[in-house]
């Protein structure tokens, strides 16, 4: 079965510094997403992307926030300058018939 | 914020039953009703959705009320591996729709052996 598939599953970083998350949505889905759980917290809508352009974005995915779909088969959320609040689980979402969530990956900030 | 209301928890025991009720008072006729659940330190998982009539899958059913203000999702038949937080959402597409899915807080159900 076609699953959504995320790296690293774990990413420690110090404050300030940049991150990437990967991900690689389902093939054949045209709308992908990025959501984020801080712990204990309920899962935050950040961004949806289609037609290789952001389609909507929450009042969290500001300006230190971007997204790329750099080679047709991965998308990827950047983190400019991470805070200690970014610090939480980030799930990748690939739409078809219904949504597909990734396994997320768990952004530590230092 | 979330547009439906679910109890904080739930409890069941294993292979009996489960009815998962959400209230949705503000749909409107193109909304449709989702469920997904998330089993601890995982991704929320699609569960099934529906607009108006009742939906069967191989992981459970959904029964949506006539007036379509509130809904019920239906474990036949509870296993442990069932215990998770299960949100009911109001998306006005199908499949989520290009502006996301807004999660609450769900239902945390319990699965007693």
């Amino acid at each position: 079965e076609p699953e959504v598939t995320q790296t690293p599953s774990h990413q420690v970083t110090q404050m300030g510094q940049e991150v990437i998350l990967r991900c690689v949505p389902i093939s054949n889905h045209l709308y992908f997403y990025w959501y984020r759980q801080i712990l204990g917290q309920k899962v935050e809508f950040l961004v949806s992307f289609y037609n290789n352009e952001i389609s909507e974005k929450s009042e969290i995915f500001d300006d230190q926030f971007s997204v790329e779909r750099p080679d047709g088969s991965n998308f990827t959320l950047k983190i400019r300058s991470t805070k200690l609040e970014d610090s939480a689980m980030y799930f990748c979402a690939s739409r078809g018939q219904s949504t597909f969530f990734g396994p997320g990956t768990r952004l530590t900030v230092l | 914020d979330a547009k439906t209301t679910q109890p904080n928890s739930m409890e069941s025991n294993e292979e009996e039953p489960v009815h998962l009720p959400c209230n949705h008072s503000t749909i409107s006729g193109t909304d449709y009703i989702h469920w997904y659940r998330q089993l601890p330190s995982q991704g929320p998982e699609y569960v099934i959705h529906g607009l108006t009539s009742n939906v069967n899958n191989r992981m459970a059913s959904l029964a949506i009320a006539e007036d379509r203000k509130s809904s019920t999702l239906i474990l036949h038949r509870a296993t442990l591996r069932d215990a998770a937080v299960y949100y009911c959402i109001q998306n006005s597409y199908s499949g989520g729709g290009a502006d996301g899915l807004t999660f609450g807080k769900g239902t945390h159900l319990i699965i007693q052996p």
